[in-house]
């Protein structure tokens, strides 16, 4: 069963840069995209952006110009990273697997519990 | 870019009874790409649905998806008492990109 993990600061002041580490378990992270999502609470789900494992990289246009993925496929691991944040950057963060069935679109068939990460000085 | 509406906001409705979901799409989308998802207080997140009408591993079948186009259903035939929580819609577009409905809340009547 694959399981997943978010890790990191779950403070990060106004401006700096939001860092986190997903590390996948049961399971190999190779030939897959790797997602993360966003929470704000009370909210709804916002897709970040999808890394696969040979580093290939989309981003929402919305955030495109501050955010950076990484993958390190031997620690099975992947990562986000946000910069000058504010506070509307506080939500619930998730990681995720995208998969897709022949012929259907990506869904998200694993998530991590959610990490949650607040924007304060 | 393609935009998701659920309705309705909220669905109060007993257990037994039978919930319909409405996802609309602002274009439309191959079926193909549509999923749904479960989300409880606290908690990620779960894969209900994929390829509109596709149920996912372990999903009960009383759960089940129609739709084409650009207006897509979420058809819970009884629901159990576990069944209370927001749903999503999610589609995957060109770009690539992954768009989410604003979610629908079904509680307890």
């Amino acid at each position: 069963q694959v399981q997943l993990q978010e890790s990191g600061p779950g403070l990060v002041k106004p401006s700096e840069t939001l860092s986190l580490t997903c590390t996948v378990s049961g399971g190999s992270i190779s030939s897959y995209y790797w997602s993360w999502i966003r929470q704000p609470a009370g909210k709804g789900l916002e897709w970040i952006g999808r890394i696969y494992t040979s580093g290939s990289t989309n981003y929402n246009p919305s955030l495109k110009s501050r955010v950076t993925m990484s993958v390190d496929t031997s620690k099975n691991q992947f990562s986000l990273k946000l910069s000058s944040v504010t506070a509307a950057d506080t939500a619930v963060y998730y990681c995720a697997r995208a998969s897709r069935k022949y012929g259907s679109g990506y869904y998200f068939d694993y998530w991590g519990q959610g990490t949650l990460v607040t924007v304060s000085s | 870019e393609i935009v998701l509406t659920q309705s309705p906001g909220t669905l109060s409705l007993s257990p037994g009874e039978r919930a319909t979901l409405s996802c609309r799409a602002s274009q439309s989308v191959s079926s193909s790409y549509l999923a749904w998802y479960q989300q409880k207080p606290g908690q990620a997140p779960r894969l209900l649905i994929y390829g509109a009408s596709s149920r996912a591993t372990g999903i009960p079948d009383r759960f089940s998806g129609s739709g084409s186009g650009t207006d897509f259903t979420l058809t819970i035939s009884r629901l159990e008492p576990e069944d209370f929580a927001v749903y999503y819609c999610q589609q995957y577009g060109s770009s690539p990109s992954f768009t989410f409905g604003p979610g629908t809340k079904v509680d307890i009547k």
